[in-house]
């Protein structure tokens, strides 16, 4: 499987937008590109996932570099609830086998007050 | 509606204790994953249910963990004979579909600490 890297970690000012960034120069056609977060003494939590197109949802953005190369997850307003580890991953597509998630260490995001 | 839940908690064993982890994953949700996760790590892969069948424990560490969901819902996670390295949090997820598009909805953990 296609790996991912991302910064240990990154902080940020309070209401400032927060770029996260995430290489994965491996990536094939199919890999769809999920992002999760954890927050302190919680199971991960899914935020947003992509496969060509920019996404939005409530949460946060996801763009997608043209080549697929990377992807960086934007969260427009940080707060200080959105201090987490946050995790980009790759999902492929597969004929058989199982559909688990293979987390990297992942960034750990720090929001300054 | 209701998430993920796990219990206990929290959990102190003794060297060489059996331990058993529950897991009661969504309503409705056919594919059930454990993952162990280890301090200043991410979750790593154990074990994954379609409906009560396990169709993948290639990340089981070692014959001491076994995992069962007879019924197709919950889920039990046990430890025999529990390791200073098994000390660790233990995360249950779960998915409506086994689909590739799925994602995956995880419970808050079960941190155990085998002295």
């Amino acid at each position: 499987d296609a790996k991912t890297t991302q910064p240990n970690s990154m902080e940020s000012n309070e209401e400032e937008p927060v770029h996260l960034p995430c290489n994965h120069s491996t990536i094939s056609g199919t890999d769809y590109i999920h992002w999760y977060r954890q927050l302190p003494s919680q199971g991960p939590e899914y935020v947003i996932h992509g496969l060509t197109s920019n996404v939005n949802n409530r949460m946060a953005s996801l763009a997608i570099a043209e080549d697929r190369k990377s992807s960086t997850l934007i969260l427009h307003r940080a707060t200080l609830r959105d201090a987490a580890v946050y995790y980009c991953i790759l999902r492929p597509l597969r004929t058989s086998g199982t559909y688990k998630y293979i987390f990297g260490t992942g960034t750990r995001l720090k929001v300054l007050a | 509606g209701a998430g993920v839940s796990q219990s206990p908690r929290y959990k102190v064993a003794k060297r060489g204790q059996d331990v058993a982890l529950r897991c009661d994953p969504i309503s409705g949700h056919v594919s059930l994953f454990w993952y162990q996760q280890a301090l200043g790590q991410g979750p790593e892969f154990l074990t994954y249910f379609q409906n009560e069948a396990q169709l993948d424990k290639s990340g089981l560490p070692s014959d001491r963990f076994f995992a069962e969901r007879p019924e197709g819902s919950v889920s039990t996670l046990k430890i025999q004979r529990t390791q200073q390295e098994d000390s660790a949090v233990y995360l249950c997820a779960s998915s409506l579909t086994s689909g590739y598009q799925e994602t995956q909805y995880f419970g808050p953990g079960t941190r155990l600490l085998v002295l």
